[in-house]
C-alpha cells in the first residue's frame, strides 16, 4: 500500500504557483520522497525527489518539512501543459525497488 | 533519443484470448518494471528484470500471466485466457543502474477484455 496521503483533486490558476501537499508521516529514515506526474494517455514522468533537503529543478521545487513526514511540490508558474495527476512516492534509496503509487492529486490548470 | 516504446497501443480481446504485449525499452537499460493500472487507479507493479532474469514477480495476479526479456533488451507480457479483470493499461519502465535514476515509462498498451 501507498505510505502517502494526497488529496484527490486541486485547481490552479495559469500562470499561478501550484502548490501540492503530500503527507507520508510514516517515512523511515532511510526513505526519499519522489514526485511523478501522469499527462492523460501517457505514462508517469519523473519530476524530482529528495531526502531531507529541498530540492529545485527545471520543472519544480520539493520542500520537505523538517520532521520530513510531509512535502509539498511546487511548480512555480503552472501552465495548462501541467495538468495531470501528481503521484507522491516514499521509497529507499536502492534502485530498484519498484515505485508504489496511490491515487495522486489531479491538478486542473485553468486558463 | 527514443525513449520506452510499447505495442500495441490500444488491443481489444475477446474473454478467453491471449494476447501479448511488448516493451521496447530505452538502449541500455538494465532493470524493466511492468506495472497495471486500472481505471481511476494508480499503477501497481506486476514483475521486475534486471538484464534478462526476472527478478521479481510478486506483482502477478496470477499463473495467467507471464513476463519474459530473453535476450535482456525487448520484453513481452503475456496473458493468457483473458478475463474481464484483466482490462486495464499495461505500463512498461525502464532506468540505468545507479540508485537514484528515475524509472522511464512507455505510454502503456490499452487492454480491453470482452
Amino acid at each position: 500500500d501507498a505510505k502517502t496521503t494526497q488529496p484527490p483533486s486541486m485547481d490552479c490558476a495559469e500562470g499561478r504557483a501550484a502548490n501540492l501537499p503530500c503527507n507520508h508521516s510514516t517515512i523511515s529514515g532511510n526513505e526519499y520522497v519522489y514526485w511523478y506526474r501522469q499527462i492523460h494517455s501517457q505514462g508517469p514522468q519523473y519530476i524530482i525527489h529528495g531526502l531531507k533537503n529541498n530540492e529545485t529543478n527545471e520543472m519544480a521545487s520539493l520542500i520537505i518539512t523538517e520532521d520530513r513526514k510531509s512535502s509539498t511540490l511546487i511548480l512555480p508558474h503552472a501552465t495548462l501543459r501541467d495538468t495531470a495527476v501528481y503521484y507522491c512516492i516514499v521509497r529507499v534509496a536502492t534502485g530498484n525497488t519498484p515505485l508504489v503509487f496511490g491515487k495522486g492529486t489531479r491538478l486542473s490548470v485553468i486558463a | 533519443g527514443a525513449g520506452v516504446s510499447q505495442s500495441p497501443r490500444y488491443k481489444v480481446a475477446k474473454r478467453g484470448q491471449d494476447v501479448a504485449l511488448r516493451c521496447d525499452p530505452i538502449s541500455g537499460h538494465v532493470s524493466l518494471f511492468w506495472y497495471q493500472q486500472a481505471l481511476g487507479q494508480g499503477p501497481e507493479f506486476l514483475t521486475y528484470f534486471q538484464n534478462e532474469a526476472q527478478l521479481d514477480k510478486s506483482g502477478l495476479p496470477s499463473d495467467r500471466f507471464f513476463a519474459e526479456r530473453p535476450e535482456g533488451s525487448v520484453s513481452t507480457l503475456k496473458i493468457q485466457r483473458t478475463q474481464q479483470e484483466d482490462s486495464a493499461v499495461y505500463l512498461c519502465a525502464s532506468r540505468t543502474s545507479g540508485a537514484h535514476n528515475e524509472q522511464f515509462f512507455g505510454p502503456g498498451t490499452r487492454l480491453t477484455v470482452l
